[in-house]
């Protein structure tokens, strides 16, 4: 059972939208992560934290911006979205240790027209 | 820079048979490997971790292997099923920060 969630699965958004994509964790998971995925490629690592008030830019540069104002809560916003942000958006976290690896979410498909 | 490679063509083999998987990378020394295997349309899903004086790790019909020296990890599935169609994908902290970096995958397929 997934206990990390991401909402919404798909969204189609006109050019200039603003938009945000929830992802909510159930684990009491301090380190969260959002990572950017075109089809057949590698997963792109966009933002992180490691718990409350803690958010870093992660090594794709990405225009959109998180917060962390609750542990389980780690929401992405788009102010401005453009074609070129079409992507699958995945969110995963950790409990910081290793070897029980990363959860992730579903993921949701975001295009831009 | 650093680089995760994996073997972009898709594995195809019958059922029955033994997938072997291939994860090599360069400019790092990790301290441990993951790995993942990702269903279309869905997150990837965690299924086992190598550390670097590890050199093998079995869960179920998986196998895993972690040669520091050659800077690869083999990943093995014994007794393959067409259940295990997916993309495997192998993964990194680099720098033991807790940030993972990811390979672009290999997909398998099974045949009945």
């Amino acid at each position: 059972e997934a206990d990390i969630y991401q909402t919404p699965r798909y969204l189609v958004i006109g050019t200039g939208k603003k938009i945000t994509l929830e992802c909510s964790q159930t684990m009491g998971h301090d380190k969260m992560y959002w990572y950017q995925q075109d089809p057949g490629m590698e997963l792109h690592l966009i933002h992180y934290s490691y718990g409350v008030n803690s958010t870093e830019k992660g090594d794709l540069s990405s225009e959109s911006t998180v917060s962390r104002i609750r542990t389980e809560h780690f929401p992405l916003t788009l102010e401005s979205a453009r074609p070129s942000h079409t992507s699958q958006y995945l969110c995963a976290s950790s409990g910081g240790q290793a070897q029980w690896g990363y959860t992730f979410g579903s993921g949701t498909r975001l295009t831009v027209v | 820079s650093q680089k995760i490679e994996q073997n972009s063509e898709a594995l195809n083999i019958q059922e029955g048979k033994t997938a072997t998987l291939t994860c090599n990378y360069t400019n790092y020394s990790p301290a441990y490997l993951q790995w993942y295997r990702q269903d279309p349309g869905r997150g990837p899903v965690f299924l086992l971790l190598i550390r670097e004086n590890e050199k093998e790790k079995r869960k179920e019909r998986l196998k895993v292997t972690f040669d520091t020296t050659l800077k690869q990890s083999l990943f093995h599935i014994t007794a393959s099923q067409p259940a295990d169609s997916a993309t495997y994908l192998c993964a990194l902290d680099m720098d033991s920060s807790y940030k993972l970096i990811f390979g672009s995958g290999t997909r398998l397929l099974v045949r009945p």
